[in-house]
C-alpha cells in the first residue's frame, strides 16, 4: 500500500466550479499535512497547511481527518490559473534514521476550462 | 526570504559519463537537504538526505554509488549521477530545511536527459 494515496484525476471542471479533492495515508504517525501544488515541469509549491480544526485560505479549504487519516482539499470558484497537479503531502518522521521528510502523494491533476 | 537555487535547470548528456547537480540557499543556512527524483507522471521520490558535514542517508534501493551527494557547507549540496544511463532521466530536485524555521524550500528542480 502506497503511503499516500491520491485519485490522479484529472478532474476536468469550468471556471466557477467547486471541486473536492481527498487523499488517504498510510501512517498513523504521520506529524503533518500538506497540500502543494506544482505546475507541469515545475518545483512543487506549499498552496496550504492542513489541520485538524480545519483551515482556509480565500478559495482554498483544507480538512484532516486523524482518526479516519483522511486528507481534503476544496477549491470554491475555480480559476483558469488552478489548472496543475495538487500533492498531497505528509511529514513523517523516518525508521531508520529518525529524520523527518516530506512523502508525496502521486498527486490529483486539475483541468480548469473556460 | 527562503530562496533555493538550483542548476542547471536542464541537462543532455550521454550515455556513461556524469552530471552534477547543484543546490545552494541562497539566505538561509541549509542543515538538512533532501534529493528527490520524479518521473513523468509520477509522485516526487525521496533518494536521500544529508546534513551537513555528514554522510548522506540514502533512501532503500538508491545506489549511494550512483548517485554521490555532497552537503559541505550550510549553503551548498551537490548531487552528482555518475555514468548516467537513458534510465536514469528524470526530474531532479532538492530541497533544504534551516534551523531558523520549520518549512521545506524547494530548488527550481534539473531535468536530466540521458542519451
Amino acid at each position: 500500500r502506497k503511503e499516500v494515496e491520491q485519485d490522479p484525476g484529472p478532474f476536468n471542471v469550468p471556471e466557477g466550479a467547486t471541486v473536492a479533492f481527498n487523499c488517504t495515508y498510510s501512517n498513523s504517525a504521520s506529524q503533518s499535512f500538506f497540500w502543494y501544488r506544482q505546475d507541469c515541469r515545475k518545483e512543487p509549491k506549499l498552496l496550504m497547511s492542513v489541520y485538524s480544526s480545519g483551515n482556509e485560505d480565500g478559495r482554498f479549504t483544507a480538512q484532516l481527518n486523524r482518526a479516519s487519516q483522511y486528507i481534503s482539499l476544496l477549491i470554491r470558484d475555480s480559476k483558469l490559473s488552478d489548472s496543475a497537479t495538487y500533492l498531497c503531502v505528509v511529514n513523517n518522521r523516518g525508521g531508520n534514521t529518525g529524520f523527518q521528510k516530506l512523502v508525496f502523494g502521486t498527486g490529483t491533476r486539475l483541468l480548469v476550462s473556460p | 526570504g527562503a530562496v533555493v537555487s538550483q542548476h542547471p535547470s536542464r541537462v543532455i548528456c550521454k550515455s556513461g559519463t556524469s552530471v552534477k547537480i547543484e543546490c545552494r540557499s541562497l539566505d538561509f543556512q541549509a542543515t538538512t537537504m533532501f534529493w528527490y527524483r520524479q518521473f513523468p507522471k509520477k509522485s516526487l521520490m525521496l533518494m536521500a538526505t544529508s546534513n551537513e558535514g555528514s554522510k548522506a542517508t540514502y533512501e532503500q534501493g538508491v545506489e549511494k554509488d550512483k548517485f554521490l551527494i555532497n552537503h559541505a557547507s550550510l549553503t551548498l549540496s551537490t548531487l552528482t549521477v555518475t555514468s548516467a544511463h537513458p534510465e536514469d532521466s528524470s526530474f531532479y530536485i532538492c530541497s533544504a530545511r534551516g534551523t531558523a524555521w520549520n518549512g521545506y524550500t524547494f530548488g527550481s528542480g534539473t531535468r536530466l536527459t540521458v542519451v
